[in-house]
């Protein structure tokens, strides 16, 4: 069985101040790791995704992520928060070698403040 | 480049009866899943198609059925809708040559009903 843990269900953070949302997983093998934005009354839109090799990931508008496979974490980063990064975001989880299913944690709700 | 459109946007039923949603896959894709996402909560998946065939289904009822087309549209079809089943359906398109499986989601059809 796949999961994923977003302890945090609301992150606030000021305008410019350096983000960071947290998850966790469990999985059998190997993990493929992805985070997704949901703006209101929105889809998922992809962010970033690990695979393997370099533990820090780049991805849309300015995201990054770091995989720790000690810690079994994947949290998302930006250095710098804008007002328009405020959304609801979503880790989420696979086996590399499992069905095509993806396993996607409750959600974090980022604020950013002006 | 299209992406992912799904129809329609919203939709009310009663208890009872049956519904069908659809979706068309982003261009190039030949793989759809779909979810459930509650309110509050993470989607869920439901089940996944390719070559016009069911290839994994999680934990839902065999009264989610669904249908993958030539042309790799799909639909995804609720019989004895329950007041549980109220939720926004995320269809998500993918390439099977993709071994990370990136899904890329659509806006969703958001399902009441009373």
């Amino acid at each position: 069985a796949q999961s994923v843990a977003q302890p945090e269900d609301q992150v606030n953070v000021a305008e410019g101040n350096p983000l960071t949302v947290k998850c966790t997983y469990s999985v059998s093998g190997n993990p493929y790791l992805f985070w997704y934005v949901q703006y209101p009354n929105r889809g998922l839109q992809f962010l970033l995704k690990y695979i393997t090799g370099d533990n820090l990931v780049k991805g849309s508008y300015g995201f990054e992520a770091e995989f720790n496979k000690s810690q079994t974490s994947f949290h998302l980063k930006k250095p710098s928060a804008l007002v328009s990064d405020s959304a609801l975001y979503f880790c989420a989880v696979r086996s590399s070698g499992s069905a095509r299913q993806l396993t996607f944690g409750s959600g974090t709700q980022l604020t950013v403040l002006p | 480049e299209t992406g992912v459109t799904q129809s329609p946007t919203h939709l009310i039923k009663t208890r009872g009866q049956q519904v069908t949603l659809r979706c068309s896959s982003q261009s190039g894709h030949n793989t759809v899943s779909w979810y459930q996402q509650a309110l509050g909560q993470g989607p869920q998946f439901i089940f996944q198609y390719y070559r016009e065939e069911e290839n994994g289904r999680g934990n839902f009822p065999p009264r989610f059925s669904g249908l993958q087309f030539p042309n790799y549209s799909s639909e995804l079809n609720v019989n004895a809708l329950e007041l549980d089943d109220s939720a926004l359906y995320l269809c998500a398109s993918s390439l099977e040559l993709d071994p990370t499986d990136t899904q890329y989601f659509g806006p969703g059809t958001r399902l009441t009903v009373l």
